[in-house]
């Protein structure tokens, strides 16, 4: 069955970065592409960016444009995603899931909280 | 950028049906996909692609998309269906395509 399983959580402070994986099994990686939505405490769902498992091309949100980074690891069907420069604003929790550029995602990841407190 | 609009909530008697609306600028002409977040927990895809329901979704949920609005229909809603729903379209109209979600509706079960 598809799984997606993600790190754990997250404490960093104002200006960190932070790393998150999701490691993909029970379907071939690189048939699609990885998700990232985030939710902030109390919020709605905000779509980060996508990125190919297949050739790593990826779309990210303007809004974090410059600020993140979507990695694949095709030797260990695992996805990454990095967001720099922390903010407190940036503290909810990071999806993956597997899905389209388009944006349909049909398996998800159990979620990461990231906390981001001086 | 282009801006998803749905009700902030939505109430419904057990048995009967709900529906969930989507509001944008000619959302007929795009695509739309619809999610269920119980919490605590992930979202679960229940409608794509306007009107297609993934393995596993109870023929109880349906998809339309004409005009100005989408609309999630749940037919005969259950205690268990309590929860947000969200929409989510992509966006190709600005220089920048993107994925946009809507606000999300509670759905409240009488």
């Amino acid at each position: 069955q598809v799984q997606l399983v993600q790190s754990g959580a997250e404490v960093k402070k104002p200006g960190a970065s932070v790393k998150v994986s999701c490691k993909a099994s029970g379907y071939t990686f690189t048939s699609y592409g990885i998700s990232w939505v985030r939710q902030a405490p109390g919020q709605g769902l905000e779509w980060m960016g996508w990125i190919s498992a297949y050739n790593g091309n990826t779309n990210y949100a303007q809004k974090l444009q410059g600020r993140v980074t979507m990695t694949t690891d095709t030797s260990t069907s695992t996805a990454y995603m990095e967001l720099r420069s922390l903010r407190s604003d940036d503290t909810a929790v990071y999806y993956c899931a597997r899905g389209e550029r388009r944006g349909v995602a049909d398996y998800w990841g159990q979620g990461t909280l990231v906390t981001v407190s001086s | 950028s282009y801006v998803l609009t749905q009700p902030p909530s939505v109430s419904v008697a057990p048995g009967k049906t709900a529906r969930i609306t989507c509001g944008g600028n000619n959302i007929g002409s795009k695509s739309v996909h619809w999610y269920q977040q119980k919490p605590g927990q992930a979202p679960v895809l229940v409608i794509y692609y306007d009107s297609d329901r993934p393995s596993g979704i109870p023929e109880r949920f349906s998809g339309s998309n004409s005009g100005n609005t989408a609309t999630l229909t749940i037919s005969r809603v259950e205690a268990g269906d309590e929860a947000d729903y969200y929409c989510q379209v992509w966006d190709s109209s600005s220089d920048h395509p993107d994925v946009v979600f809507g606000g999300g509706t509670k759905l409240t079960v009488l």
